[in-house]
């Protein structure tokens, strides 16, 4: 059965520091890849997307940027990190297109102080 | 008008009762809808999936899609304190599954 781990579970960063989230997929293959943000109380807003090692689709312009260095590792990255990227970070897989069923991580909850 | 619309809610509902969440999309071309539920604090997790016209039914929960209408819901009979939590909706937008904002009920004792 497919398995999805993200890293850290919970993470407090001060402003202007760098960061790393870490996600990865076992038991499938070429997944599509997903990072979402949900604000507190909000809906999920959908940060990047990779169908394919080093296919990376950005869908909001900001400070992150997402790396897919092996076939089931994505990582999302800001070389300095705002107060307004506090939030829940959530990686998500799917096979085939990417309108198929998404499984969620159990997320990383980031507070930037 | 978004991609996919839901009532934010809360829905308040007592236990025992049935509650009814809904969800319109506007690309005619979905072929599949999906529901997530998102307890507090947590990730989502798929509960239902519908691909044809009418009802499925999955132990207390029943997904009704008429393509028609461009609607989708669910509902959730004899509800239980431990159903309150956030529902999204899901249905394809272009190329990508998008997510409706989330219906958050409330199931009272």
């Amino acid at each position: 059965s497919q398995t999805i781990h993200q890293w850290p579970a919970t993470l407090v960063q001060p402003v202007g520091s760098p960061l790393s989230l870490e996600c990865t997929v076992e038991g499938t293959s070429n997944p599509n890849l997903y990072w979402y943000r949900q604000a507190a109380g909000r809906g999920l807003q959908l940060l990047f997307y990779s169908v394919g090692i080093g296919q990376i689709s950005s869908e909001v312009p900001q400070n992150l940027s997402a790396s897919r260095p092996q076939d089931r590792q994505f990582i999302l990255s800001s070389k300095k990190l705002l107060l307004s990227d506090s939030g829940f970070y959530l990686c998500a897989w799917s096979e085939g297109t990417p309108q198929e069923t998404q499984y969620f991580g159990p997320g990383t909850r980031l507070l930037v102080l | 008008q978004k991609e996919v619309e839901q009532n934010s809610g809360p829905l308040s509902v007592p236990e025992g009762a049935i509650a009814s969440l809904n969800c319109t999309y506007s690309d005619r071309g979905s072929q599949s809808f999906f529901w997530y539920r998102q307890y507090s604090g947590k990730s989502p997790e798929l509960i239902m999936f519908i691909y044809s016209n009418g009802d499925k039914e999955d132990g207390r929960f029943t997904a009704q899609l008429n393509k028609a209408s461009q609607y989708v819901s669910l509902l959730i009979r004899d509800s239980q304190p431990s159903d309150s939590a956030t529902y999204l909706c899901a249905a394809p937008a272009g190329n990508m599954l998008t997510f409706g904002g989330g219906t958050r009920l409330m199931v009272k004792p």
